[in-house]
């Protein structure tokens, strides 16, 4: 079965500065790769997605991910933080052979210092 | 709008008194699932659907039913609520291809007493 490891349960960043959160995987192939983002009180969102093909993905609201195959990663980074971006964000995996099967992170929570 | 809706946002209730907490999605989506979210244990995957008149389970079905009658509804049963049950609880849908990514209702919290 597969799993996901987020090792950073709570980050703190100034506003302006540049965000690196970390998502480890174990599965035996490739999954496809999802990062969302969920503000307070509300479902979880979409920010963005890998499957095949360039290792550096772009997504919503300035966010990017790489995917590391030989680090079994999908690092979500942003160049410069707004005070917007304060949530928790959950990494997510999909196995290869079973679309319906999800397995979530514990999540990260964010806090944006001004 | 597209949207998944679930109802009802909140619900407070005693062990053992029954209670189906609905969700609806207007995408035409394949495919439903739900989850409950516990501090500190991201998103647990209860049930999920991939079709109409079919479910399986997830990481934690225990307590819980589902059924899939239409494409777009996908009902949570608590028969039995325990206070173990507690949580806060999301319905999602996707267009069921490997690579869709999941639409979420606002959620659920459900405290048992």
């Amino acid at each position: 079965a597969q799993s996901v490891t987020q090792p950073d349960i709570h980050i703190t960043v100034s506003e302006g500065a540049s965000l690196e959160l970390r998502c480890n995987y174990s599965y035996g192939a490739t999954p496809y790769l999802f990062w969302y983002v969920q503000s307070p009180g509300q479902g979880l969102q979409l920010l963005l997605k890998y499957f095949s093909g360039d290792t550096l993905v772009q997504g919503i609201k300035g966010f990017e991910a790489e995917f590391k195959r030989s680090q079994s990663s999908f690092n979500l980074r942003k160049p410069s933080v707004h005070w917007s971006d304060a949530a928790e964000y959950f990494c997510a995996v999909v196995p290869n052979t079973n679309a319906g099967k999800s397995t979530f992170g514990d999540g990260t929570t964010l806090t944006v210092k001004p | 709008e597209a949207q998944v809706t679930q109802n009802p946002r909140y619900l407070i209730t005693v062990t053992g008194k029954k209670l189906t907490v609905t969700c609806s999605q207007n995408m035409n989506h394949e495919y439903m699932s739900w989850y409950r979210q516990d501090p500190g244990l991201g998103l647990r995957q209860i049930y999920y659907s991939m079709n109409v008149e079919v479910t399986d389970k997830g990481d934690v079905p225990e307590g819980y039913k589902v059924s899939r009658k239409e494409k777009r509804n996908f009902p949570l049963i608590l028969e039995s609520p325990s206070p173990n049950q507690t949580s806060l609880y999301f319905c999602a849908s996707s267009r069921g291809q490997i690579n869709s990514p999941l639409h979420f209702g606002n959620g659920t919290r459900l405290t048992v007493t």
